[in-house]
């Protein structure tokens, strides 16, 4: 069965550069959600979309942007990066049409900021 | 706010035998319940969910959870452990703000290390 794809899967930048992170929900699947999870964390939420438009918004700092396209994939934009973004970023996709739906995660995108 | 707990930081167990990862919750109102895994340098992976109904859920791979009001539990069971079930699993809930259509936020537990011993 397809899963959710994110890209790049390991992307290394320097202190205040951006990055560009990609998310392909499971097909079909019209809500999209970003969580962050910091080396030994859980995952935190940040942001989620769905039908393309901002859904609910979490701990997601001013210098990030996200958006859902037509598509539905979606991008986490990260600007003025700072050491303490390195983390794993996970993208999740749901079926937000129906009640009691589960999210599934995909495998991640590894930042890592030097 | 709701929240979960996962008392144990890592849980050991000998193959073959049962095992249970504990979690509790604390919600207003009817609690929305999952259990995902992380194995190393993965993403999570469902495993099985409490809306509600039934107090024992079974998932994938031979999981279950046995859910208990009275108790605020949501602990997740295996009656015979496998090596392959070392893993990280995290609890998590689902936030009550909407109770419908559209997108919720999921708030995870500190999730815990479970090790099959051969």
């Amino acid at each position: 069965a397809a899963g959710v794809i994110q890209s790049p899967r390991h992307l290394i930048k320097e202190k205040r550069e951006t990055a560009t992170l990609k998310c392909y929900p499971i097909p079909r699947h019209d809500t999209v959600y970003w969580y962050q999870q910091g080396p030994g964390q859980d995952p935190q939420f940040l942001i989620s979309f769905y039908e393309k438009m901002q859904s609910d918004k979490g701990s997601i700092p001013d210098r990030f942007s996200a958006q859902q396209f037509s598509d539905y994939h979606s991008e986490l934009n990260m600007s003025s990066l700072e050491l303490g973004d390195s983390a794993l970023y996970f993208c999740a996709s749901s079926d937000g049409g129906r009640v009691a739906y589960e999210q599934y995660f995909g495998p991640g995108t590894r930042l890592t900021v030097t | 706010a709701q929240s979960v707990a996962q008392p144990e930081d890592q849980v050991n167990v000998a193959e073959g035998n049962p095992l249970t990862v504990k979690c509790t919750y604390s919600v207003s109102g009817n609690p929305y319940l999952f259990w995902y895994v992380q194995y190393p340098n993965r993403g999570l992976q469902f495993l099985l969910k409490y809306i509600t109904g039934d107090n024992l859920v079974k998932g994938s791979y031979g999981f279950e959870d046995e859910f208990n009001k009275s108790q605020t539990s949501f602990h997740l069971k295996k009656p015979s452990a496998l090596v392959s079930d070392s893993a990280l699993y995290f609890c998590a809930v689902r936030d009550m703000k909407f109770d419908g259509a559209g997108s919720y936020q999921l708030t995870f537990g500190k999730g815990t290390k479970l090790s099959v011993i051969p």
